[in-house]
Formats: C-alpha cells, structure tokens, sequence
C-alpha cells in the first residue's frame, strides 16, 4: 500500500519569506516516483516535479528547490523569497510503478503582501 | 496542442439523475485516468485506462462507470447520482511506457448534487 502525508494544513507567510512544505511517503516498492503539483485559485492541477528513488539529488528551479532523502521517506519542497502569486494549495503524490498517483491531502499557503 | 479537455466546466444534478462527464486528450497519450478531489483528502483515484478497450478500477470505483472506445476520450458516467459524489473531477492522462511517466490534469469539472 501507497500513502503520502502532507501534515501541514496550511501555511501563511509574508512576502519574501521562505516556506518549506513536508511530503512524507509510505511504500513497500524499491522503485517509485514521486510528484509536487501546484493548485491555484483557478483549480487546475500544474506539474512542478517528478524525482525517481534512484535519484537523491536535489534540484532547484529558480525559487523552488525539492529536497529528496528515501533515509527519512520525505520529499520536501522549499519556496524562496515567496511572492503572492505563490499562493496555492500543493500536493505532493507518490507513482510506486503501476501509474496510480498517491496524493496527500495538500497543504495551503497563503503569501501575504 | 489542447492537452487533456474536460467537459462541462460545472453541473448541477439531482439525486437520481445520471450524466457523462467529458474527458478528452489529444496528446495520444495511452493513459488515461478519474480522480475526485473532495476537501482535505486530496485526489482518489476512480477509473483508469491504460489503452482503448482496457478500463480498471481505482480506489473509489463505487458509483460510477467508464469505457474507453477510442486513444483521446474517456468519458465518466454517474448511473445514479448521490449527494456523495458532490465534487470536482479531474480527469488526468499520460505516456505508457516506462510505468513512471507524468500525469498530466485537465482543468476539472465540478459537480453538484442535490
């Protein structure tokens, strides 16, 4: 069985403060994906990443950087310096090979000017 | 290039009455899928197709029926409606080929029952 835990509800920050949202993921399979989408007021869904377990580096895009560590099951994702347009509500979901997203149940933020 | 289009944008039923909610890609992506997104559960999987011809259920199948007659359409219908299938529907596909490929969302149908 798959699960992914977003234990952070919501998250309310002030404009050029960093935040950090906690992925924490359950799954018996040695090979699996893991995703952070992104979404907005309007409702959809948009792709940010995808990291597989055989790939621990982290990445950074511009003002968001994912942090990757199976020792601990987490995925965690960090926006820098946040601006409004960065209030959302993300999900992260885990793939463990049979194409069945995982999601968690998301966590809101909120950037205020 | 649509990507993945799903119709309508909003629906109102009552409880009883049945409808179709529209998915369609056109990105020839093999794989084709229905979430529901109801509050602080994030998405559950409903219905899925790996090809034309091939459906399977997801986490919450319950209510709800799907065929996949052609690659872009996968349409989701609800027999009965329940106040319980208030929410808003995604319909998601992507590449078949290495298991692990993105997934990528329409912009949703949101749906009402009352």
């Amino acid at each position: 069985a798959q699960k992914v835990t977003q234990a952070q509800t919501e998250i309310s920050v002030v404009e050029k403060e960093d935040v950090t949202l906690d992925c924490v993921y359950e799954t018996r399979d040695t090979t699996y994906y893991l995703f952070w989408y992104k979404q907005p007021p309007s409702g959809e869904l948009v792709f940010l990443i995808r990291r597989n377990s055989f790939d621990e580096q982290n990445e950074i895009s511009g003002r968001y950087s994912w942090n990757f560590q199976k020792s601990t099951s987490s995925f965690n994702f960090t926006i820098t310096a946040s601006q409004v347009v960065d209030s959302a509500v993300y999900f992260c979901a885990l793939n463990a090979n049979d194409y069945k997203l995982s999601f968690g149940a998301g966590t809101t933020v909120t950037v205020r000017a | 290039n649509a990507g993945v289009t799903q119709t309508p944008k909003f629906q109102v039923l009552k409880t009883g009455q049945s409808m179709t909610l529209q998915c369609a890609q056109d990105m020839n992506h093999e794989y084709m899928s229905w979430y529901r997104q109801d509050p602080g559960m994030g998405l559950r999987l409903i219905h899925y197709s790996v090809g034309a011809g091939i459906t399977d259920q997801g986490e919450v199948p319950n209510g709800y029926n799907v065929s996949r007659s052609t690659t872009e359409d996968f349409p989701l219908r609800l027999l009965s409606a329940a106040p319980s299938q208030t929410s808003v529907y995604f319909c998601a596909s992507s590449y078949y080929r290495t298991g692990q490929e993105t997934q990528y969302f329409g912009p949703g149908t949101r749906l009402l029952v009352l």
